[in-house]
Parts: C-alpha cells; structure tokens; sequence
C-alpha cells in the first residue's frame, strides 16, 4: 500500500497569510509514461462531505478559487493557500489514485491565528 | 448538476451486513467510476471499493472478502454490501464519482453527503 503522509497535523494561520501543507507518498505516484502524479487534494468543512480542489497534483478544480495551488511531483506535494480566508478554515487531505488501494493522508486541520 | 445521495439504515447489529444505496441524479454512469469511502468518527478517509459502469469492480484488500459492490445503471444507482460488521465499521459512509483517464481512476470530483452507519446492538 502507498501510504500518505501529511504535514503538520495542525496550523494556526492568520487571515491573509500563506498556509502551506505537505503530503508525502511512500512510493512514487508519477506515471512516467503520461508525466501526470496520480494526486488529488480535498477539503472537508465540519459536516460537508470531502471538496475536490486540486487533482493531477496541481490542477485546480473548476470553481475553486486561485488562492489554491498544488504542487511538487513523484513524493513530495504541497498544497498552498496564498492568502487565508476564514472560510478556508477546514481540514485538508491528499490522496493518491497511483494504484489500488487509494490511500488518503490523516488529514490537516487549518485554523484562524 | 450532478448529484449523489446514500440512503440504508443508519444502525445496524453487529456481525449482520451493512447495505447502502447511492443513488445518482444529472449524470448517466457510463464513463465514470463509482466509489465507497469512509471516515470512522476521529479518523481519517479511507477508501472501500469502486465499480464502473460495465460492473468491473475494485476492492480494499483490507476488507478481504467482506465487501461486495454493485451497479444498476437503469436505477442510476450503485450499492454496497459489508458483511460480518462490527463497532469498527462504526463510519460515515460516502459515496463519490471518479472520472476515468485512459481506464484509470481518478480523483473523486462529486460526494454524496454521508451517511452515518452505526453498529450497536
């Protein structure tokens, strides 16, 4: 199993300031032969289900806005929000879809400094 | 606009089977995966199973053969079975779409909301 793991578990971040979280996989999740890193990014609000924000490891999903970027390739990914707003307040998951089993990092929880 | 939505009982006993239904509305199912994940309370998400539209399915090896998947694409509907339940399956259940790339799943784009599933006698 490829497993997932984020960093830090938590962050206090003040509104307007850069909050960075890092994923880290064990096995590489980039297949060379498309040059594409099988990973995703989600948020999950308290009592929404998971948001897909980002996929293909820096791809923004449609609507989400550009405040949130992916990046990194083969095991290291960050997912960074460039300026905090207090609705961005939420716990935040990569995952990769590399191979089976899908596996999903602990989660990040990011709240307001 | 696409939707998802799990319906099933929301306690079940232990050692019977759970089965949840999610039913997909503003989308056909052809082209796409069709997936069960999970979130134990306090833990994180964890990935069950996925079906595509032709009812190839994909298991978690950690749920060995407790676990079955199935699709009815004339319901717009997908379900899951799990088997022998016990205080451990205690979740929210999901379920979620997963475009396909070059027959390769993807990323989940659309979840249901979640059910919560109960195991307790």
């Amino acid at each position: 199993d490829i497993v997932m793991t984020q960093s830090p578990d938590s962050l206090a971040v003040s509104l307007g300031e850069k909050a960075t979280i890092n994923c880290k996989s064990s096995h590489s999740v980039l297949y060379n032969s498309k040059n594409k890193n099988h990973l995703a990014w989600y948020q999950r609000k308290p009592g929404q289900p998971p948001k897909l924000l980002i996929y293909w490891a820096s791809t923004r999903e449609s609507g989400v806005p550009d405040r949130f970027s992916g990046s990194g390739s083969g095991t290291d990914f960050t997912l960074t929000i460039s300026s905090l707003q207090a609705e961005d307040v939420a716990v935040y998951y990569c995952q990769q879809y590399y191979s089976n089993p899908l596996t999903f990092g602990g989660g990040t929880k990011v709240e307001i400094k | 606009q696409v939707q998802l939505q799990e319906s099933g009982p929301g306690l079940v006993k232990p050692s019977e089977t759970l089965s949840l239904t999610c039913t997909v509305a503003g989308v056909s199912m052809s082209g796409f995966y069709w997936g069960w994940i999970r979130q134990p309370p306090g833990k994180g998400l964890e990935w069950i199973a996925y079906i595509d539209y032709t009812g190839s399915t994909y298991y978690n090896p950690s749920f060995k053969s407790r676990v079955t998947i199935s699709i009815d694409t004339s319901r717009n509907q997908f379900s899951l079975k799990l088997n022998s339940v016990t205080a451990a399956d205690t979740a929210v259940y999901y379920c979620a779409r997963a475009p396909v790339f070059g027959m390769v799943i993807s990323h989940f784009d659309y979840w249901g909301h979640g059910t919560l599933v109960t195991v307790s006698s």
